[in-house]
């Protein structure tokens, strides 16, 4: 199984800071890497597919790079709607696995 | 607009069985890949298992904490993903998502939980 590894595991900002969550792949996924958002008590969103498209509808200040076994999730100007949990997940191959999750705090 | 509406959950004991339902509107059914991905109280995502359309002969993908216990299937023609779950354990505790699949997911279900308890 392909290991998704997400740092840091929570992070505390302040609004209007950028913000960048990092996910690691145990082996190579080429670019099949997605992130979704989770609020509390909320089902997750889906933000990002192929590790830099944007789901419709979702805003610019998201965005996704990376490529192989590194990737990252930038929010370019923290808003207080955007204090969530963040997860990656990987979909190259079976089983399809998240990260951890990254718990994004209010500072 | 896409809407994916779970029901079917509930309290349990080990040893059990639960059959989780998915009933989906606003986009074609049929055409489309379909997950369940549940989550625990506290903890994180995790992917359960997929029913492939019918273009790939309905077939299906699982997790191995599930596989042999679950199964997932689907009507099309009822526009509905179905979970059934059997043997249930005290670990199965967690909300279920349907989810449906372009690319990878794009639209989630609210959740339905499933508490198994003794």
């Amino acid at each position: 199984d392909i290991q998704m590894t997400q740092s840091p595991s929570s992070l505390s900002a302040s609004v209007g800071d950028r913000v960048t969550i990092t996910c690691r792949a145990s082996q190579g996924i080429d670019n099949y890497l997605a992130w979704f958002q989770q609020k509390p008590g909320k089902a997750p969103k889906s933000l990002i597919y192929s590790a830099s498209t944007l789901q419709s509808g979702v805003p610019s200040k998201f965005s996704g790079s990376g490529s192989g076994t590194d990737f990252t999730l930038t929010i370019s100007s923290l808003q207080p709607e955007d204090f969530a949990t963040y997860y990656c997940q990987q979909y190259k191959s079976y089983p399809l696995t998240f990260g951890g999750g990254t718990k994004v705090e209010i500072k | 607009d896409v809407q994916l509406v779970e029901s079917g959950g509930g309290l349990v004991q080990p040893g059990g069985s639960l059959r989780l339902s998915c009933a989906a509107s606003g986009f074609t059914f049929s055409d489309n890949y379909m997950d369940w991905v549940r989550q625990a109280p506290g903890k994180g995502l995790e992917w359960v298992g997929r029913s492939r359309n019918k273009a790939n002969s309905y077939s299906t993908e699982y997790a191995a904490s599930v596989k042999g216990r679950f199964t997932v299937s689907r009507d099309d023609s009822e526009n509905s993903l179905y979970l059934q779950m059997n043997s249930l354990k005290t670990e199965d505790t967690a909300v279920y998502y349907c989810t449906r699949t372009v690319r990878t997911t794009d639209h989630w279900g609210q959740g339905t939980l499933v508490t198994v308890s003794s």
